[in-house]
Order: C-alpha cells, then sequence, then structure tokens
C-alpha cells in the first residue's frame, strides 16, 4: 500500500531518556514534515525536509533533531524527554513545500512521557 | 505570527442539516486552503483543497473562498453522524514553509 508509516504507534518512556521516531513514505514525495498535536488537538509544524535541506522552526527546542537518510524517510530523535513532550507526533509527505494537493499523513506516533 | 483562526465547538447538528465551519487567516499572503477531517484517534485525511475565490464542489462537500475578506469555509450538506470529527482548516502561504494549521472545529451529527 502506497502510504506514510510511522513506528512506533505507541511510545511511552521516562523524563531524561532519549527515543526516536521513525516515518518512511513510498508515495515519491520530495517533501516531508513533522508535525506536534497537543492534548488540545492543536498541530503546530515543527520541521520541514525537502530533497535533504531542512527548514528549521525556531520555537523546536534543540532537543529535537530530526534526520533524513533519503527523501522517503525521516526521523525524529528527542534527546532529554520532558512531561510536556507528551503529545501525538505526526509524520506527513507531499510532492512539493507549496503544494496544492494537499500532505499526506502517518498515523501518528502517542508519546507519553512520565 | 501567521495564524489561522476557528471556532472550536463542538457544532451541533441534526442529521441531514447543512454544517457550516468557518475559518479565518491573517496572512493576506496565503494561497492555499485546505480542510481536513479528524476523527478521535486517527490522523487527519484531506478532504478538499481551494485556492481560487469562489466556491469548489465535490459531492457533499463544498468550500469557499473570498481571500479580500481572508476568510475560508467548508459547508457539508446532508450532514451524516459518520461526518461526526474535528474539522482542520489549514492554509499555506509563501513566507512559510509548510502547512500552517487552525485548532480546529469539533462537529456533532445527531441522529
Amino acid at each position: 500500500d502506497t502510504a506514510v508509516s510511522q513506528t512506533p504507534k505507541y511510545l511511552v518512556t521516562q523524563m531524561g531518556n532519549d527515543k526516536s521516531i521513525k516515518c518512511e513514505q513510498n508515495l515519491g514525495h520530495d517533501t516531508m514534515y513533522w508535525y506536534k498535536q497537543d492534548s488540545k488537538k492543536f498541530l503546530k509544524i515543527m520541521f520541514s525536509y525537502n530533497n535533504k535541506e531542512l527548514i528549521i522552526n525556531e520555537t523546536v527546542p534543540n532537543r529535537f533533531s530530526p534526520k533524513s537518510p533519503d527523501k522517503a524517510h525521516l526521523n525524529l530523535h528527542i534527546n532529554s524527554l520532558e512531561l510536556g513532550d507528551s503529545a501525538v507526533y505526526f509524520c506527513a509527505s507531499s510532492q512539493v513545500v507549496e503544494s496544492n494537493y494537499g500532505y499526506t499523513f502517518g498515523s501518528g506516533t502517542r508519546l507519553t512521557v512520565v | 505570527q501567521k495564524e489561522v483562526e476557528q471556532n472550536s465547538g463542538p457544532l451541533s447538528v441534526p442529521e441531514g442539516a447543512i454544517a457550516s465551519l468557518n475559518c479565518t487567516y491573517s496572512d493576506r499572503g496565503s494561497q492555499s486552503f485546505f480542510w481536513y477531517r479528524q476523527y478521535s484517534g486517527k490522523s487527519p485525511e484531506l478532504i478538499m483543497f481551494i485556492y481560487s475565490n469562489g466556491d469548489k464542489e465535490d459531492g457533499r462537500f463544498t468550500a469557499q473562498l473570498n481571500k479580500a475578506s481572508q476568510y475560508v469555509s467548508l459547508l457539508i450538506r446532508d450532514s451524516q453522524p459518520s461526518d461526526s470529527a474535528t474539522y482542520l482548516c489549514a492554509v499555506y502561504s509563501n513566507s512559510g514553509y509548510a502547512l500552517n494549521f487552525g485548532k480546529g472545529t469539533s462537529l456533532l451529527v445527531t441522529p
């Protein structure tokens, strides 16, 4: 199936730990994203990665680091996890940044920091 | 800060009625507008996109755009209980680098 897939779907971890979330798309898209959705359902952009060029959102703490080994994969590594990092993280992809066809989202990773 | 504003709701409509969801945006340079539907515990799903002033229809859904008023809306005709979800408005502008989402409107269609 063509899709954006994320792993793991659920992640429960203790404060201070380091964790990674993986994302892969087989849609042939050039651009991938990480969004964070908080408990109030607000979906906020974290990073955009277009053809190996990373665009950083300045409001994201530097504990968050995206890594893209190729244009089909975009992983998110989080260091020194904090309680406030608990949220659902969505990976998405699009053909181009300004796509008029919208973005395709992965199924999300629910991160709980205890 | 480029903002996309939506009434959080919940908006409650009876089955068969028209649901009207509204969205305003602050960046006049915005060029593309999207409506996503998100069921509880699921990922956002694209319903409609529009980038020209006027109406765009797709089945029971109609998106309306008024760039002068910086306003975009989604009409759902013959609403069904299965339409109950959160509807997210998203906007793309040249000054950004990704879709900017509103906080969503919760829609409840009652039988």
